[in-house]
């Protein structure tokens, strides 16, 4: 167990439609990162939030937003929905001070999202 | 840009070594990943090498890296069908005060028989 949790394990939606995934970091740990694993792009980071603010953004479509709030859970908001979103997100954690060193992130167990 | 890349798939025998090979474009990458993704669950850092090092010992784990060539392996000396599962190399660069996503290579399948 990595101490960080996603909620919900899995979520099955049409397109169209609105979504929000939610992640709890390890106690402690002030960086949440987003990350999208599908089959045919494999695992892409999405964006990144330091203590409530956005630090890194990767391929994270428009329709995405993230927030990271003051008790330092994060949710990621997926908007009008396509059958190609259908995938795995994953949400990870570190304690990352903003200096250099090696960021050692801890995964959760991933939210399953299927588009139908 | 960044690229990383992995061979798919790499199949063994129980009490063999396995050796996973990973290729990676960033000449500045400053640190290298090794993750580990069982079916159903999320990954697990199995260990990491900062790119001034030739290679890391962590038990049974061996990191080789060659930064001329950008070449990282993965060596697992005794191959356990517990080691079934999927291997992702990954590299981060570091930018101060700009955070450390990883980019993750598409990760090789381990199948090891008994």
């Amino acid at each position: 167990d990595s101490g960080v949790t996603q909620t919900p394990k899995h979520l099955i939606t049409a397109t169209g439609q609105r979504v929000t995934l939610r992640c709890s970091p390890r106690s402690g740990d002030l960086s949440v990162y987003w990350y999208q694993q599908s089959l045919d792009q494999g695992l892409q980071f999405l964006i990144q939030y330091y203590n409530g603010e956005e630090r890194a953004k990767g391929n994270i479509l428009e329709r995405f937003s993230a927030q990271q709030f003051p008790d330092l859970h994060s949710e990621l908001n997926l908007s009008s929905l396509e059958l190609g979103d259908s995938a795995l997100y994953f949400c990870a954690s570190s304690v990352e001070s903003g200096l250099a060193g090696v960021n050692e992130q801890f995964f959760g167990p991933g939210t399953r999202l299927t588009v139908l | 840009g960044e690229d990383v890349e992995q061979s798919l798939f790499l199949s063994v025998r129980e009490g063999d070594s396995s050796v996973i090979n990973c290729t990676y474009t960033d000449s500045s990458s400053t640190y290298l990943y090794w993750y580990k993704q069982e079916p159903g669950a999320g990954l697990q850092l199995l260990t990491y090498i900062f790119s001034n090092m030739d290679m890391k010992q962590d038990q049974r784990l061996t990191v080789l890296l060659n930064k001329k060539d950008k070449h990282l392996s993965l060596r697992i000396a005794d191959t356990q069908t517990g080691d079934s599962a999927i291997y992702f190399c990954a590299e981060t660069t570091w930018v101060y005060n700009q955070g450390g996503k990883l980019i993750f290579g598409q990760g090789t399948e381990l199948s090891v028989k008994p």
